[in-house]
């Protein structure tokens, strides 16, 4: 059973467009939702991430939305640059199980120069 | 820095055989994980140890079994290798605290032939 759903799998945007991520939850325990952000060849890294007690969270170009009553949240990113290009994943987690990362299928995003 | 360190690169064993993949952290994290990676799956745990000598399974530790003897150490076991184990295997870790951010090492991609 896929407790958090990605989409879309892939993406390819132009330098200077906006990239957004979706991901859709089930289990309303979750209370904490971080992306994490993976290079080729290297391991994933945290990228940000937000508590269900906020609706937004910004960082720079990226940024968070959290929907709680869809049990829905995106990464947008600003300004997407060349250098954005890696595979993003979003995870959630309970306060009950809180070193389990649930993490979804991942999506790779290619911004074009 | 962090740094979580994964012995092999690439590794190529054959079915049948025992394999150790071996993960190393240098921040004195108590917690550390291994997942598997597999396009369109996202990252999957496997198991997962709080404190030395202690495991907890993840969601598909079939086939798989970890050791945990050094605090900084963490070992994953396939104690007879099949073809369907063939994937990146990515050891993470993290401090005790609730929602501490994972560090990862760059993976180790197991071909089983």
């Amino acid at each position: 059973q896929q407790q958090v759903k990605q989409s879309p799998q892939s993406l390819i945007v132009q330098k200077g467009g906006i990239s957004i991520i979706n991901c859709a939850y089930e289990n309303t325990a979750f209370d904490y939702f971080p992306w994490y952000q993976q290079f080729p060849g290297k391991g994933p890294a945290l990228l940000i991430a937000i508590r269900p007690d906020v609706s937004e969270k910004k960082e720079g170009r990226f940024t968070i939305s959290f929907n709680k009553s869809a049990k829905q949240f995106s990464l947008h990113i600003m300004d997407s640059q060349p250098g954005d290009s890696a595979t993003y994943f979003c995870a959630a987690s309970s306060q009950d199980s809180s070193y389990k990362l649930i993490f979804g299928s991942g999506t790779r995003l290619l911004v074009r120069p | 820095d962090v740094k979580v360190t994964q012995s092999s690169r690439y590794l190529v064993k054959r079915t049948g055989e025992k394999v150790f993949l071996e993960c190393v952290q240098d921040m004195d994290h108590e917690n550390m994980f291994w997942y598997r990676q597999d396009p369109g799956l996202g990252l999957r745990l496997i198991y997962f140890s709080y404190d030395v000598k202690m495991k907890e399974k993840g969601d598909i530790p079939e086939g798989y079994s970890v050791s945990r003897e050094k605090k900084e150490r963490f070992s994953l076991i396939l104690e007879s290798a099949s073809t369907n184990q063939t994937s990146m295997y990515l050891c993470a870790s993290s401090f005790g605290t609730a929602n501490s951010p994972l560090h990862f090492g760059n993976g180790t991609r197991l071909t089983v032939t």
